[in-house]
């Protein structure tokens, strides 16, 4: 799996959208780029995946470069709940289910 | 639908002593993984099992750790012969044996400490 680099940490103020980067510039051109999150003591979850198309959902918005070398999460209006620590993982989905290698992620604090 | 359940959600034990932690997958699925995280530490993969199959158990400590997931019934995480480096909070997720989202879903985690 590619290699991903994120800030180890970043501010948001409430309300206002939270921007997370994440660099993979080995990433293969069969590899997905997930998101996934980990707030406090509790279970990782999962965001959003996209493979080179922009991607929305509920939760946030992944926005791909053209040569998909790097990627941002988009959480367009952060509350204070969003506090975690974001993890950008590059893999292969596989169908019939593979690991994902967490590195160190962003924790990214929401301020009132 | 209940998500991945594990359990115990905390566990106790003196050095030693033998610890199991056990995690029951979503409903369907039939891809478990263990990730272990130590204290102010990343998660750290283990083991990946299919039913009766361990297909990567790449992270497991050689020595004291066995994992497994029968045909029936949940997947244990065996710790034998606990230490106090042995304390930290392992998480178990599942996914389903087909689907091209690769999106694996979490427990709460079972939080061991040794004594």
């Amino acid at each position: 799996d590619a290699k991903t680099t994120q800030p180890p940490s970043m501010d948001c103020a409430e309300g206002r959208a939270a921007n997370l980067p994440c660099n993979h510039s080995t990433i293969s051109g069969n590899e997905y780029v997930y998101w996934y999150r980990q707030i406090h003591s509790q279970g990782p979850q999962y965001i959003i995946h996209g493979l080179k198309n922009n991607e929305t959902n509920e939760m946030a918005s992944l926005i791909i470069t053209e040569d998909r070398k790097s990627s941002t999460l988009i959480l367009p209006h952060a509350t204070l709940r969003d506090t975690a620590v974001y993890y950008c993982i590059v893999r292969v989905a596989e169908t019939s289910g593979s690991r994902l290698t967490f590195g160190e992620g962003t924790q990214l604090t929401v301020n009132p | 639908n209940a998500g991945v359940m594990q359990n115990p959600r905390h566990l106790v034990r003196r050095r030693g002593q033998e610890a199991r932690l056990r995690c029951s997958p979503m409903k369907g699925h039939s891809h478990v993984y263990w990730y272990r995280q130590l204290p102010e530490e990343g998660l750290k993969f283990m083991v990946y099992l299919q039913k009766e199959n361990i297909i990567d158990e790449s992270g497991m400590p050689k020595e004291r750790f066995s994992a497994e997931f029968p045909k029936e019934g949940p997947s244990i995480l065996r710790i034998q012969q606990v230490v106090r480096g042995d304390s930290a909070a392992y998480f178990c997720a599942s996914s389903p044996p087909s689907g091209i989202t690769g999106e694996l879903f979490f427990g709460e985690g079972s939080r061991l400490t040794v004594l």
